[in-house]
């Protein structure tokens, strides 16, 4: 199955700062999308990006198709958006199942 | 809408026990989805089912069963429950399984069973 790498592993941020966070996988990918996972487990849909930029409020998305990797950027963080992000990738050789990368724990400090 | 419901929220079982953790999405979504997520981990999957009365494996299956008799309801089963089967379960639906640029899975707020 097609390997995501998500990196950093852990990022702590203070509140109003802005980030990165990176999403390499190995294959093409027909469908990629962005989770956040809260502290208390709920698990949100970012975005749907095989490709593209995409902006929602404080988050936006980029992912290059070609160069196999997306990047989520957080601006002005708060604290509610301190939680686990994870990028999850599919093709349609695998019936667009999602495979998971490992996550990002982001801690923003007030 | 509810969206998507899962029960029980935790569960304790021994080892050898069995269960059946229930999930009910109200959305008419075509695909469901069953995931485990061990500590510091992403999610695996363990079932799939694109309609009613169609399942797949996905990742872990092993230990593992499912059914799909109707659009809304997508139950796990385990059987004679072991300690690496101590997880957080999710269950997830989507309309179209990722073909469409609007399809997003949607989960439910999990299920924490512990097999001791």
């Amino acid at each position: 199955g097609i390997q995501v790498e998500q990196s950093p592993p852990d990022l702590i941020l203070q509140e109003g700062a802005n980030s990165t966070l990176r999403c390499n996988f190995s294959d093409s990918v027909n469908n990629l999308q962005w989770f956040h996972q809260n502290p208390w487990g709920q698990l949100i849909n970012l975005f749907y990006i095989p490709s593209g930029t995409k902006q929602n409020g404080r988050l936006s998305a980029t992912t290059v198709a070609t160069e196999r990797y997306s990047l989520l950027y957080i601006s002005s963080s708060q604290t509610t958006d301190s939680g686990v992000y994870f990028c999850a990738v599919g093709d349609r050789s695998n019936d667009y199942k999602l495979s998971f990368g490992a996550g990002t724990t982001v801690t923003v400090r007030a | 809408n509810a969206g998507v419901t899962q029960t029980p929220k935790f569960r304790i079982l021994k080892i050898g026990q069995s269960m059946t953790l229930q999930c009910t999405q109200d959305m008419n979504h075509n695909y469901m989805y069953w995931y485990r997520q061990d500590p510091g981990m992403g999610l695996k999957l363990i079932y799939y089912s694109v309609g009613a009365g169609i399942t797949d494996k996905g990742e872990v299956p092993n230990g593992y069963n499912v059914s799909r008799s109707t659009t809304e309801d997508f139950p796990l089963r385990l059987e004679l429950a072991a300690p690496s089967q101590t997880s957080v379960y999710f269950c997830a639906s989507s309309w179209s399984g990722g073909f469409e640029s609007t399809d997003t899975q949607y989960f439910g707020p999990g299920t924490r069973l512990t097999v001791l």
